[in-house]
């Protein structure tokens, strides 16, 4: 099955630095990558997502790469603010025309933003 | 759209008591849904998949007969902890996408924080 690697598992940025979290994935059948946010006891809020057929994709602070040859994803979260700390998963899945997908998270990296 | 809603938030228990965690689609008809398990500090580890009218999908070392899975609807999956113990306190979270053509994120409800005393 799908295994997904994150790094760093801990992060302390001081505000309006930038953040950059790390995966990797083993299947190449994997299609769709998203990121996930987690605050403490509340359910993950997807963030931004990004598709195998695109290379990047940028959402305000937020961006996305993704190299399919070397099978890794990033997140990059610019101009950091301490409302930006929490729980960050990356994630990789196999979807179909159905809607159907099996996600495979990764260990998660607690951002903490230094005000 | 694409809410998930998933009750109850929290449950507190006896050891040997039965609990039922009820995932619901309420804007989106979902045949798939999912169920994880995330200890303190942990990432979500999925447990299994339920399917709308059939049997669920168990991931490799959960036991199916302690947690019971029931997809009776397109919008409702239930999860029953048989019997719990102190080692089943843990949150609980479901997941559903809406069933539309092509890929679609997952949306979470809001966890089941399971205590067993």
């Amino acid at each position: 099955g799908e295994n997904v690697e994150q790094h760093p598992s801990t992060l302390s940025v001081q505000e309006g630095d930038s953040a950059v979290i790390k995966c990797t994935y083993s299947d190449s059948a994997s299609n769709y990558f998203p990121w996930y946010k987690q605050e403490l006891g509340k359910r993950p809020q997807l963030i931004i997502d990004i598709r195998s057929n695109v290379g990047e994709k940028k959402d305000q602070r937020i961006a996305v790469t993704l190299n399919k040859t070397a099978k890794h994803f990033s997140l990059h979260i610019t101009e950091t603010q301490p409302e930006d700390s929490a729980v960050y998963f990356c994630a990789a899945s196999m979807g179909n025309s159905g809607g159907y997908q099996k996600v495979t998270f990764g260990t998660g990296t607690k951002l903490q933003v230094i005000p | 759209g694409a809410v998930v809603s998933q009750h109850p938030s929290w449950v507190i228990c006896k050891s040997g008591t039965s609990v039922k965690i009820e995932c619901r689609s309420l804007d989106f008809q979902a045949t798939t849904m999912f169920w994880y398990r995330q200890f303190p500090k942990q990432s979500l580890m999925l447990m299994a998949t339920s399917n709308e009218g059939s049997k669920a999908t168990y991931e490799q070392g959960v036991e199916k007969d302690k947690f019971l899975i029931n997809h009776a609807s397109l919008t409702l999956s239930t999860l029953t902890v048989t019997s719990a113990h102190p080692e089943d306190s843990s949150f609980y979270i479901c997941s559903a996408a809406p069933l539309v053509q092509g890929d679609q994120p997952q949306h979470f409800g809001d966890g089941t924080r399971l205590s067993i005393l």
